[in-house]
Protein backbone atom coordinates (compact mmCIF):
# COMPACT_ATOMS: atom_id res chain seq x y z
CA UNK A 1 0.00 0.00 0.00
CA UNK A 2 1.14 3.46 -0.58
CA UNK A 3 1.70 6.36 2.04
CA UNK A 4 3.82 7.69 4.76
CA UNK A 5 5.96 5.51 7.63
CA UNK A 6 7.17 7.50 10.17
CA UNK A 7 9.44 5.92 12.90
CA UNK A 8 9.90 5.14 15.75
CA UNK A 9 6.19 5.24 17.21
CA UNK A 10 7.81 6.51 20.52
CA UNK A 11 11.29 7.96 21.41
CA UNK A 12 12.89 9.54 24.50
CA UNK A 13 16.00 11.46 24.20
CA UNK A 14 18.30 12.09 27.40
CA UNK A 15 20.29 15.82 28.07
CA UNK A 16 22.34 16.50 25.28
CA UNK A 17 21.54 13.81 23.12
CA UNK A 18 20.78 14.34 19.58
CA UNK A 19 18.04 11.91 18.04
CA UNK A 20 16.38 11.54 14.31
CA UNK A 21 13.06 10.46 13.53
CA UNK A 22 12.59 8.50 10.19
CA UNK A 23 9.82 9.31 7.26
CA UNK A 24 9.90 7.44 4.28
CA UNK A 25 7.12 8.19 1.74
CA UNK A 26 6.29 5.79 -1.18
CA UNK A 27 4.07 7.94 -2.68
CA UNK A 28 6.44 9.37 -5.29
CA UNK A 29 5.83 12.50 -3.84
CA UNK A 30 8.22 15.74 -4.42
CA UNK A 31 7.38 17.62 -1.53
CA UNK A 32 7.89 16.64 2.34
CA UNK A 33 7.25 18.32 5.46
CA UNK A 34 8.17 18.22 9.40
CA UNK A 35 5.61 19.52 11.77
CA UNK A 36 5.59 19.81 15.80
CA UNK A 37 2.08 19.72 17.47
CA UNK A 38 2.18 20.47 21.13
CA UNK A 39 -0.91 18.92 23.46
CA UNK A 40 -3.83 21.10 22.54
CA UNK A 41 -2.00 23.20 20.00
CA UNK A 42 -2.29 22.97 16.27
CA UNK A 43 0.86 22.45 13.55
CA UNK A 44 3.89 24.34 13.42
CA UNK A 45 6.02 23.70 10.62
CA UNK A 46 9.65 23.01 10.63
CA UNK A 47 11.10 22.13 7.75
CA UNK A 48 9.92 21.22 4.43
CA UNK A 49 11.28 20.31 1.15
CA UNK A 50 9.85 20.86 -2.51
CA UNK A 51 12.83 19.00 -4.65
CA UNK A 52 15.92 16.47 -3.14
CA UNK A 53 18.77 17.87 -2.35
CA UNK A 54 16.72 21.44 -1.43
CA UNK A 55 14.93 21.97 1.97
CA UNK A 56 13.95 25.05 3.30
CA UNK A 57 13.03 26.61 7.24
CA UNK A 58 9.90 26.69 8.07
CA UNK A 59 8.41 28.72 11.44
CA UNK A 60 10.06 26.99 14.30
CA UNK A 61 13.43 25.39 12.68
CA UNK A 62 15.72 26.21 15.13
CA UNK A 63 16.93 23.08 17.26
CA UNK A 64 16.27 21.41 14.39
CA UNK A 65 18.48 20.05 11.11
CA UNK A 66 16.86 17.47 8.19
CA UNK A 67 18.41 15.92 4.90
CA UNK A 68 16.92 14.89 1.84
CA UNK A 69 19.34 13.15 -0.02
CA UNK A 70 16.41 10.46 -1.54
CA UNK A 71 12.82 11.44 -2.80
CA UNK A 72 11.37 9.14 -0.64
CA UNK A 73 12.83 9.68 2.56
CA UNK A 74 13.18 12.90 4.60
CA UNK A 75 14.66 12.60 8.16
CA UNK A 76 14.45 15.14 11.12
CA UNK A 77 17.40 15.13 13.80
CA UNK A 78 16.34 17.18 17.12
CA UNK A 79 19.48 18.28 18.33
CA UNK A 80 20.51 18.99 21.92
CA UNK A 81 20.55 22.93 20.86
CA UNK A 82 15.75 21.49 21.11
CA UNK A 83 15.94 22.71 24.65
CA UNK A 84 12.04 22.00 24.59
CA UNK A 85 11.69 18.93 22.37
CA UNK A 86 8.56 17.20 24.21
CA UNK A 87 5.51 16.94 21.64
CA UNK A 88 4.20 15.14 18.97
CA UNK A 89 6.09 15.01 15.30
CA UNK A 90 4.37 14.69 12.64
CA UNK A 91 5.94 13.90 8.76
CA UNK A 92 3.63 14.85 5.32
CA UNK A 93 4.28 14.89 2.02
CA UNK A 94 2.50 16.30 -1.22
CA UNK A 95 2.05 16.47 -4.55
CA UNK A 96 4.28 19.25 -5.56
CA UNK A 97 1.38 21.83 -6.43
CA UNK A 98 -0.11 24.57 -4.47
CA UNK A 99 -3.45 22.89 -4.41
CA UNK A 100 -2.47 19.48 -3.64
CA UNK A 101 -3.55 18.99 0.52
CA UNK A 102 -0.72 16.84 2.45
CA UNK A 103 -0.95 13.21 3.42
CA UNK A 104 0.46 12.69 6.74
CA UNK A 105 2.40 9.86 8.55
CA UNK A 106 1.19 8.58 11.95
CA UNK A 107 3.52 10.93 13.92
CA UNK A 108 6.55 10.04 16.31
CA UNK A 109 6.13 11.12 20.17
CA UNK A 110 9.51 12.26 21.61
CA UNK A 111 10.22 12.89 25.24
CA UNK A 112 12.61 13.89 27.59
CA UNK A 113 14.30 11.18 30.07
CA UNK B 1 -3.52 38.30 13.18
CA UNK B 2 -3.04 34.83 12.50
CA UNK B 3 -2.90 33.92 8.98
CA UNK B 4 -5.84 31.61 9.63
CA UNK B 5 -8.34 31.75 12.67
CA UNK B 6 -10.96 29.10 14.08
CA UNK B 7 -12.90 28.91 17.50
CA UNK B 8 -11.35 26.27 19.88
CA UNK B 9 -14.52 25.42 20.97
CA UNK B 10 -15.84 22.96 22.16
CA UNK B 11 -18.90 21.86 20.69
CA UNK B 12 -21.03 19.84 22.56
CA UNK B 13 -24.11 19.15 20.28
CA UNK B 14 -26.24 15.47 20.75
CA UNK B 15 -26.23 12.98 18.35
CA UNK B 16 -28.45 13.90 15.11
CA UNK B 17 -27.77 17.76 15.54
CA UNK B 18 -26.16 19.98 12.87
CA UNK B 19 -23.58 22.00 14.05
CA UNK B 20 -21.55 24.23 11.33
CA UNK B 21 -17.58 25.70 11.73
CA UNK B 22 -16.26 28.91 10.42
CA UNK B 23 -12.51 29.15 9.73
CA UNK B 24 -11.01 33.12 8.80
CA UNK B 25 -7.93 33.58 6.97
CA UNK B 26 -6.29 36.84 6.38
CA UNK B 27 -4.56 36.81 2.92
CA UNK B 28 -6.83 37.14 0.32
CA UNK B 29 -4.72 36.15 -2.34
CA UNK B 30 -5.16 32.75 -0.66
CA UNK B 31 -6.07 29.72 -3.08
CA UNK B 32 -6.66 26.06 -2.26
CA UNK B 33 -8.60 25.17 1.18
CA UNK B 34 -9.05 21.92 3.40
CA UNK B 35 -10.56 20.53 6.30
CA UNK B 36 -9.05 17.85 7.71
CA UNK B 37 -9.84 15.79 10.95
CA UNK B 38 -7.60 14.81 13.50
CA UNK B 39 -8.80 12.18 16.19
CA UNK B 40 -7.29 12.47 19.76
CA UNK B 41 -3.30 11.33 19.81
CA UNK B 42 -3.62 10.77 16.17
CA UNK B 43 -2.33 12.56 12.63
CA UNK B 44 -4.27 14.52 10.39
CA UNK B 45 -6.93 13.57 8.00
CA UNK B 46 -7.80 15.26 4.93
CA UNK B 47 -11.39 15.37 5.23
CA UNK B 48 -12.21 17.43 2.05
CA UNK B 49 -11.16 20.04 -0.41
CA UNK B 50 -13.06 23.17 -0.11
CA UNK B 51 -13.98 24.42 -3.99
CA UNK B 52 -14.81 28.10 -4.38
CA UNK B 53 -18.73 26.59 -5.97
CA UNK B 54 -19.22 24.95 -2.52
CA UNK B 55 -18.91 21.13 -2.19
CA UNK B 56 -20.86 18.41 -0.51
CA UNK B 57 -19.36 14.72 1.02
CA UNK B 58 -22.52 12.80 2.18
CA UNK B 59 -23.32 14.29 5.75
CA UNK B 60 -20.28 17.36 5.31
CA UNK B 61 -20.81 20.68 3.51
CA UNK B 62 -17.91 23.09 3.19
CA UNK B 63 -18.37 26.37 1.65
CA UNK B 64 -16.36 29.22 0.93
CA UNK B 65 -16.70 33.18 0.95
CA UNK B 66 -13.90 34.83 -1.01
CA UNK B 67 -15.42 38.15 0.00
CA UNK B 68 -15.11 37.63 4.05
CA UNK B 69 -12.14 35.44 3.58
CA UNK B 70 -13.78 32.69 5.59
CA UNK B 71 -14.54 28.75 5.00
CA UNK B 72 -16.99 26.89 6.69
CA UNK B 73 -17.55 23.28 7.09
CA UNK B 74 -21.38 22.25 7.99
CA UNK B 75 -22.23 18.42 9.20
CA UNK B 76 -25.40 17.05 9.31
CA UNK B 77 -26.87 14.16 11.33
CA UNK B 78 -23.79 13.98 13.31
CA UNK B 79 -23.18 10.53 14.73
CA UNK B 80 -20.41 9.76 18.08
CA UNK B 81 -17.72 8.77 15.51
CA UNK B 82 -17.77 13.29 14.39
CA UNK B 83 -15.86 13.65 17.71
CA UNK B 84 -12.45 15.10 16.51
CA UNK B 85 -10.98 18.98 16.14
CA UNK B 86 -11.44 19.94 12.85
CA UNK B 87 -8.58 21.56 11.46
CA UNK B 88 -8.63 24.32 8.70
CA UNK B 89 -5.83 24.96 6.20
CA UNK B 90 -4.95 27.10 3.63
CA UNK B 91 -2.86 27.92 1.10
CA UNK B 92 -2.14 31.45 1.67
CA UNK B 93 0.14 32.06 -1.65
CA UNK B 94 3.37 33.84 0.07
CA UNK B 95 6.64 32.83 -1.02
CA UNK B 96 6.76 30.46 1.05
CA UNK B 97 5.16 26.80 -0.52
CA UNK B 98 3.68 25.17 2.13
CA UNK B 99 -0.23 24.99 3.78
CA UNK B 100 -0.82 27.10 6.74
CA UNK B 101 -2.89 24.60 9.84
CA UNK B 102 -5.73 26.67 11.48
CA UNK B 103 -5.43 25.31 15.88
CA UNK B 104 -8.29 23.46 15.27
CA UNK B 105 -12.04 22.97 16.79
CA UNK B 106 -13.05 20.52 18.90
CA UNK B 107 -16.10 18.86 18.33
CA UNK B 108 -18.20 16.51 20.98
CA UNK B 109 -20.80 14.46 20.19
CA UNK B 110 -23.15 13.22 22.99
CA UNK B 111 -25.38 10.67 23.26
Amino acid sequence: DGGITQSPKYLFRKEGQNVTLSCEQNLNHDAMYWYRQDPGQGLRLIYYSQIVNDFQKGDIAEGYSVSREKKESFPLTVTSAQKNPTAFYLCASSIDDRNQPQHFGDGTRLSIL
Amino acid sequence: RKEVEQDPGPFNVPEGATVAFNCTYSNSASQSFFWYRQDCRKEPKLLMSVYSSGNEDGRFTAQLNRASQYISLLIRDSKLSDSATYLCVVNPYTGRRALTFGSGTRLQVQP
